[in-house]
């Protein structure tokens, strides 16, 4: 049963482009949405988070677009640069951690 | 330095015998939490803490033991591995509602 939807599965931008994923969820009971980037050999590290009492979240070159209608919330990596080549996470928990659902990955290449 | 430890990093064993991945945190957090990283399914929750001695399972918990005896450890046992539990295994700890801090991982064989 997967609770959080993510896509693009993959995804190639040019250096100086816009890398959009994408999330969906179906718990409305979710009041926490991180993002993690994960580099090779790496464990996941935060990146930028969000609680559905606000739309959009920017921190540098990153935003989250988040529509609780909608039940969908999005990253948007802004002037994309090589070194953001990773894999990239969203998730979704409710009531603190407690029980933490994550998406099944974006791989995210940005060439030159 | 805060950090999530793991130990061992990789890990090769034989279907039955009993192994346990150790993991340890430094920042005094009350909240951590097993998961496991499979190809195509991203991150699966096996079991999370919420404190000492508190407990409870997450999406993925057959064939897995944990035990909170100790603020800082969240050992996760597996009594009798099978193949199907080949996989990265990372522990995280936090604080509800603010970053998690993940481990560098476990790789685990079992053959």
């Amino acid at each position: 049963q997967q609770q959080v939807k993510q896509s693009p599965q993959s995804l190639i931008v040019q250096k100086g482009g816009i890398s959009i994923i994408n999330c969906a969820y179906e718990n409305t009971a979710f009041d926490y949405f991180p993002w993690y980037q994960q580099f090779p050999g790496k464990g996941p590290a935060l990146l930028i988070a969000i609680r559905p009492d606000v739309s959009e979240k920017k921190e540098g070159r990153f935003t989250i677009s988040f529509n609780k209608s909608a039940k969908q919330f999005s990253l948007h990596i802004m002037d994309s640069q090589p070194g953001d080549s990773a894999t990239y996470f969203c998730a979704a928990s409710s009531g603190g951690y407690q029980k933490v659902t994550f998406g099944t990955g974006t791989k995210l290449q940005v060439i030159p | 330095e805060a950090q999530v430890t793991q130990n061992p990093r990789y890990l090769i064993t034989v279907t039955g015998k009993k192994l346990t991945v150790t993991c340890s945190q430094n920042m005094n957090h009350e909240y951590m939490s097993w998961y496991r990283q499979d190809p195509g399914l991203g991150l699966r929750q096996i079991y999370y803490s919420m404190n000492v001695e508190v407990t409870d399972k997450g999406d993925v918990p057959e064939g897995y033991k944990v035990s909170r005896k100790e603020k800082r450890n969240f050992p996760l046992i597996l009594e009798s591995p099978s193949p199907n539990q080949t996989s990265l295994y990372f522990c995280a700890s936090g604080r509800p509602q603010e970053t998690q801090y993940f481990g560098p991982g476990t790789r685990l064989l079992v053959l």
